[in-house]
């Protein structure tokens, strides 16, 4: 069966500084992993998917993730963060044997302080 | 114009009471879900349609009853509802199955007093 693992609940981090949202994952068939934002009071958006090709995949607002299949990680960068991107992050994964059904990882608040 | 939309924004109500959330989308997709959001943001998967047939059923007590009378439709039937059953509720949907994108709709904040 599918997991996700979120490893950290909350990330302080001041503006324009780098930022890391860690998420590994589960699963005994190929896998297509997924990061959603969910800006307050709003629904989730896709950031970025990866399916398959290039590890690394760029996705909207200068977020990049890069796929990692010994390791199981599926981890969401940013050189430089603006207070903007105070959010919720969510890590996602669905695979063939789950058919239509994701499963989201517990998500990571990230904190953008000036 | 609002890909997928949800009404109410906003449901406070007493225990015992039944109530209903619609959501619509105008993507022309062809799966909807509907997810629950508890008060630490933990997301879980209720359950889905695909072209109106109910493809994803979670353990979800049988107080919670779907239906989607077409594609672009898919509502919320609660009924005797309790205190548990206070969350947020997101509509979402895709072309298709575990590859697409999900687009989520604004959400509806349910209160069980």
């Amino acid at each position: 069966a599918q997991s996700v693992t979120q490893l950290d609940s909350q990330v302080p981090v001041f503006e324009e500084a780098p930022v890391e949202l860690r998420c590994n994952y589960s699963s005994s068939v190929s896998v297509y992993l997924f990061w959603y934002v969910q800006y307050p009071n709003q629904g989730l958006q896709l950031l970025l998917k990866y399916l398959s090709g290039s590890t690394l995949v760029k996705g909207i607002n200068g977020f990049e993730a890069e796929f990692n299949k010994s390791q199981t990680s599926f981890h969401l960068r940013k050189p430089s963060v603006h207070i903007s991107d105070t959010a919720e992050y969510f890590c996602a994964v669905s695979d063939l044997g789950g058919g239509f059904k994701t499963i989201f990882g517990a998500g990571t608040r990230l904190f953008v302080k000036a | 114009d609002t890909a997928v939309s949800q009404t109410p924004k906003y449901l406070v109500t007493q225990m015992g009471n039944d109530k209903s959330i619609k959501c619509e989308q105008n993507l022309g997709h062809d799966t909807m879900y509907w997810y629950k959001q508890d008060s630490k943001k933990f997301l879980k998967i209720m359950f889905s349609y695909n072209n109106k047939e109910l493809i994803i059923n979670e353990t979800v007590p049988n107080r919670f009853s779907p239906k989607s009378p077409d594609k672009a439709h898919l509502n919320l039937h609660i009924n005797s509802l309790e205190l548990g059953d206070s969350a947020v509720y997101f509509c979402a949907s895709s072309q298709g199955d575990y590859q697409e994108t999900q687009y989520f709709g604004p959400g509806t904040r349910l209160l069980v007093l």
